[in-house]
C-alpha cells in the first residue's frame, strides 16, 4: 500500500538539542510538505519541497530546517533555536504543484523536556 | 492574521441528524477549500473539496456549500454517524504557485451521540 511513513510516533528531547524527524513517501508524489499543529490551532506550514533539491520556507520556518535529497524523503530538523518547539508534526505530500489535495502521515509528536 | 477562521470549536449532534460545519476567509485569492477530517494522534484524510467556479459539491452523505460574496463555506453530513465524531478542518489554496499549499482553519470537533 502507499503512503506516507513518519517516524519516530513519539519523541522526547532535552532543551539545546536538535532533533530530525523522519518523513518517507511511496506515493512516487513530486511535492513534500511539513505543518505543525498546535492545541486549538490549525496546521501551519514549516517547509514545503516541489522537486528533488529544491525547497522553500513556509509561514513559520524559524528553527526548522530541511533537506530534500531524494524524492521520497523529507526530513525535517528541529533546532535548539526553535523557541517553542513540543507540538504535534505532520509530513504531507502532493502529486505534484498543481494538485490541491494533500495525503498525510500518521504524524509525529514531539515534547521537549 | 488568521485567514480561515472556524469559530466553533465543537458541534454535538444526535446520531441521524444533519451536523453542519461553518468556516469563514479572509483572502478573496484562496480559489480551492477543502476538508480534512482528523482522528486523535492521526494525520488529517481528505474529506471532499470545492472550486471558487462552483457553489455546491456533494460525495455521498458530504457536501460542501462555498458563498463566495459571504466568503463563508459549509460541510453538511447527513446523515450523521458515531464514526463521524472527529476534528474537521477547513483549509483553503490561492492556486498558482500556491498549490498544495494549504493554509487551514483552527478546527471543529463533532461529536456524534448515538
Amino acid at each position: 500500500d502507499g503512503g506516507i511513513t513518519q517516524s519516530p510516533k513519539y519523541l522526547f528531547r532535552k532543551e539545546g538539542q536538535n532533533v530530525t524527524l523522519s518523513c518517507e513517501q511511496n506515493l512516487n508524489h513530486d511535492a513534500m510538505y511539513w505543518y505543525r499543529q498546535d492545541p486549538g490551532q490549525g496546521l501551519r506550514l514549516i517547509y514545503y519541497s516541489q522537486i528533488v533539491n529544491d525547497f522553500q520556507k513556509g509561514d513559520i520556518a524559524e528553527g526548522y530546517s530541511v533537506s530534500r535529497e531524494k524524492k521520497e524523503s523529507f526530513p525535517l530538523t528541529v533546532t535548539s533555536a526553535q523557541k517553542n518547539p513540543t507540538a504535534f508534526y505532520l509530513c504531507a505530500s502532493s502529486m505534484n504543484t498543481g494538485a490541491n489535495v494533500l495525503t498525510f502521515g500518521a504524524g509525529s509528536r514531539l515534547t521537549v523536556l | 492574521d488568521q485567514q480561515v477562521k472556524q469559530n466553533s470549536p465543537s458541534l454535538s449532534v444526535q446520531e441521524g441528524r444533519i451536523s453542519i460545519l461553518n468556516c469563514d476567509y479572509t483572502n478573496s485569492m484562496f480559489d480551492y477549500f477543502l476538508w480534512y477530517k482528523k482522528y486523535p494522534a492521526e494525520g488529517p484524510t481528505f474529506l471532499i473539496s470545492i472550486s471558487s467556479i462552483k457553489d455546491k459539491n456533494e460525495d455521498g452523505r458530504f457536501t460542501v456549500f462555498l458563498n463566495k460574496s459571504a466568503k463563508h463555506l459549509s460541510l453538511h453530513i447527513v446523515p450523521s454517524q458515531p464514526g463521524d465524531s472527529a476534528v474537521y478542518f477547513c483549509a483553503a489554496s490561492a492556486g498558482g504557485t500556491s498549490y498544495g499549499k494549504l493554509t487551514f482553519g483552527q478546527g471543529t470537533i463533532l461529536t456524534v451521540h448515538p
